[in-house]
């Protein structure tokens, strides 16, 4: 267990729908980063926020968009959904630096 | 940005040595090499990371050559719970615009 949380871990929804992915950091990580691995594909770095604050953006879309919260927990919101954004979404957490990141269980992500 | 290249796929068989290579010629002076292991449908984990030379720790070493140029995670003694994705990540501890996952390397270990 890596002590980072996300939910729900299935979700399964329809092409224009909307989702949020939920993720909670381990205890003291102000860092939180959303990856998205489609199938039998490598892990996409999407992007970071660290204590509340956007830190870095990868290769996101522009329907997708992200927030960290006062409480440190983050939300993934997914939009306009099209079914290639079928995928596992990660969220990992660390704490000072990139030292070493702890990702959570994923959140499996079906658009029919 | 520092682009990494895995071999797509290893085999092995148990108890053997494995070495896996990535190739990062790009990578930064303030970048290091962190490796990953990930099972299906789980998150990846942590195994080593590392700047120059060696680093040891009790699952892996990472051998470093002067010019960083690539790096090597070498795995003692395979077991079967050891088939799994090996990703090399390159970026810099404090700059995670350089985030970048290699390809994964599939490694397949046999009885």
């Amino acid at each position: 267990d890596s002590g980072v949380t996300q939910t729900p871990k299935h979700l399964i929804t329809a092409t224009g729908q909307r989702v949020t992915l939920r993720c909670s950091p381990r205890s003291g990580d102000l860092s939180v980063y959303w990856y998205q691995q489609s199938l039998d594909q490598g892990l996409q770095f999407l992007i970071q926020y660290y204590n509340g604050e956007e830190r870095a953006k990868g290769n996101i879309l522009e329907r997708f968009s992200a927030q960290q919260f006062p409480d440190l927990h983050s939300e993934l919101n997914l939009s306009s959904l099209e079914l290639g954004d079928s995928a596992l979404y990660f969220c990992a957490s660390s704490g000072q630096g990139n030292n070493e990141q702890f990702f959570g269980p994923g959140t499996r992500l079906t658009v029919l | 940005l520092a682009k990494t290249t895995q071999p797509i796929s290893m085999d092995s068989y148990e108890g053997q040595e494995v070495n896996i290579t990535c190739s990062h010629n790009n990578i930064a002076t303030n970048d290091y090499i962190t490796w990953y292991q990930q099972f299906p449908s789980q998150g990846p984990r942590f195994i080593i990371q590392g700047y120059k030379t060696k680093v040891t720790n009790e699952v892996a070493s990472l051998f470093i050559p002067a010019d960083r140029k690539s790096s090597t995670l070498s795995l003692p003694r395979v077991s079967l719970s050891d088939t799994a994705v090996y990703y090399c990540l390159v970026g810099g501890r404090h700059n995670t615009d350089k985030l970048i996952f290699g390809t994964g390397t599939r490694l397949q270990v046999f009885p």
